[in-house]
């Protein structure tokens, strides 16, 4: 039972560049959500989809897309990448809002 | 809007004690307060999940309570072991949106 899985686990960028990470859950939950971690910041959420077809912009989502591609999926794209943007990356998913939340182990991205 | 804190950030304790780890949020109109564990390098691991109308929930040696009134939440931890130790984060939901401690970085020496 493989959870939730994100790739790539690490990825250099440089200024400009683009970039799209991936997240696949395998427990048909309706919710997925895209975290970042700073440190001493605590967790702060980017983007969320409540349910397939629809999206919806967290606390920080300026410089980021994302696409719920279907059930399944939920890609994080970066159109042009930013130093600020360096960060630890978590999608997590759960059946509802109300549900326990389910992570993947996460993408370090260094922005150079 | 919400805040939630966390104290204290680090924790050091020997093996065995029963220990308590905090976290306080401002807005008692919450969904539900979630306790997750981060082990370094890895994701979230939820422990455990009270729903707002519930006062406490329980799972092995860990046990959460909840007083929306007061704004507080504590994570209680039996017989501590060295495998406990691990960032510990508490989340308040609203609506969608998790808010999300800074955590308590917890080590249990042998």
């Amino acid at each position: 039972n493989a959870g939730v899985t994100q790739t790539p686990k690490f990825q250099v960028l440089k200024t400009g560049q683009s970039m799209t990470l991936q997240c696949a859950q395998d427990m048909n939950h309706n919710s997925m959500y895209w975290y970042r971690q700073d440190p001493g910041m605590g967790l702060r959420l980017i983007y969320y989809s409540a349910s397939e077809g629809t999206t919806d912009k967290g606390e920080v989502p300026n410089g980021y897309n994302v696409s719920r591609l279907n059930k399944r999926e939920f890609s994080l794209r970066l159109e042009s990448a930013a130093p600020s943007q360096t960060s630890v990356y978590f999608c997590a998913s759960g059946r509802d809002r109300d549900e326990k939340l389910f992570f993947g182990s996460g993408t370090q991205l260094s922005v150079l | 809007k919400q805040e939630v804190t966390q104290i204290p950030a680090a924790l050091s304790v020997p093996e065995g004690e029963n220990l308590v780890l905090n976290c306080s949020f401002t807005d008692s109109a919450i969904y539900n307060l979630q306790w997750f564990r981060q082990d370094p390098g890895k994701g979230l691991t939820s422990l455990l999940l009270i729903q707002s109308s519930q006062r406490e929930q329980t799972s092995g040696r860990l046990n959460a309570s909840l007083d929306k009134s007061s704004g507080r939440s504590t994570l209680y931890i039996a017989a501590s072991q060295p495998g406990d130790s691990a960032t510990y984060l508490c989340a308040v939901a609203g609506n969608y949106q998790l808010i999300w401690g800074a955590g308590t970085k917890l080590i249990i020496k042998p």
